[in-house]
């Protein structure tokens, strides 16, 4: 079946635009989330939601991220006003249903550039 | 808080030879542990996982890692290298294996395998 998918593949943007950055779920994934990878370092937490709800958004590093799932499936990660320290691969993962063991799928994810 | 230390960023090895990524980890509470494996422009695939039944865990593609508490280690190895192979590993832990805000995954800074023909 299909993975989890993220838009677009490739982001440049100028300092002080804002971005959005479209993630897609396995279909029935209760759980999404989304991580940051600067170049040379691991990924690191963002924020997670279990169906619509943002459980937990401790890893979002300023009040210029958000991010949203409304409907509890497709997500969007929201950046207002880049800036040069946002550069970094944005990276989205999902996993089934809470309760059970689980296992996170990753995206592709979003390389994003802001010159 | 939980933390992974990854042991050299870069690893080379001959094609056939033993593969060895070190992990380091630390945690207050009764760890799950993982390694992915991340190929170029690509995400990250899980190679295998931690989850307290059995000290010694096989992934695919022929990798293993022991996980010894003594150590706090979770070392990756595979006894024969392919060119295959090639791509950068992630060890990562996490405070729950269950799902919840608890799932969240905290990795190492990665360690990149050459593999030499």
């Amino acid at each position: 079946g299909a993975g989890v998918s993220q838009s677009p593949r490739y982001k440049v943007a100028k300092r002080g635009q804002d971005v959005a950055l479209r993630c897609d779920p396995i279909s029935g994934h209760v759980s999404l989330f989304w991580y940051q990878q600067a170049l040379g370092q691991g990924p690191e937490f963002l924020t997670y939601f279990q169906n619509e709800a943002q459980l937990d958004k401790s890893g979002l590093p300023s009040d210029r991220f958000f991010a949203e799932r409304p409907e509890g499936s497709v997500s969007t990660l929201k950046i207002q006003r880049t800036q040069q320290e946002d550069s970094a691969v944005y990276l989205c993962a999902s996993s089934g249903s809470v309760g059970g063991w689980q296992t996170q799928y990753f995206g592709p994810g979003t390389r994003l550039l802001v010159l | 808080a939980q933390s992974v230390t990854q042991l050299g960023s870069h690893v080379s090895v001959s094609e056939g030879a033993l593969v060895l990524l070190r992990c380091n980890y630390s945690s207050s509470v009764p760890p799950y542990l993982f390694w992915y494996v991340q190929y170029p422009n690509q995400g990250l695939q899980l190679l295998l996982k931690y989850t307290s039944a059995a000290t010694l865990v096989k992934g695919i593609n022929g990798f293993e890692a022991e996980f010894k508490k003594s150590e706090t280690s979770f070392h990756l190895t595979k006894p024969s290298a392919h060119m295959s192979d090639a791509a950068e590993y992630f060890c990562a832990v996490s405070r729950s294996g269950y799902g919840g805000s608890q799932g969240n995954l905290i990795f190492g800074k990665g360690t990149k395998l050459s593999v030499k023909p």
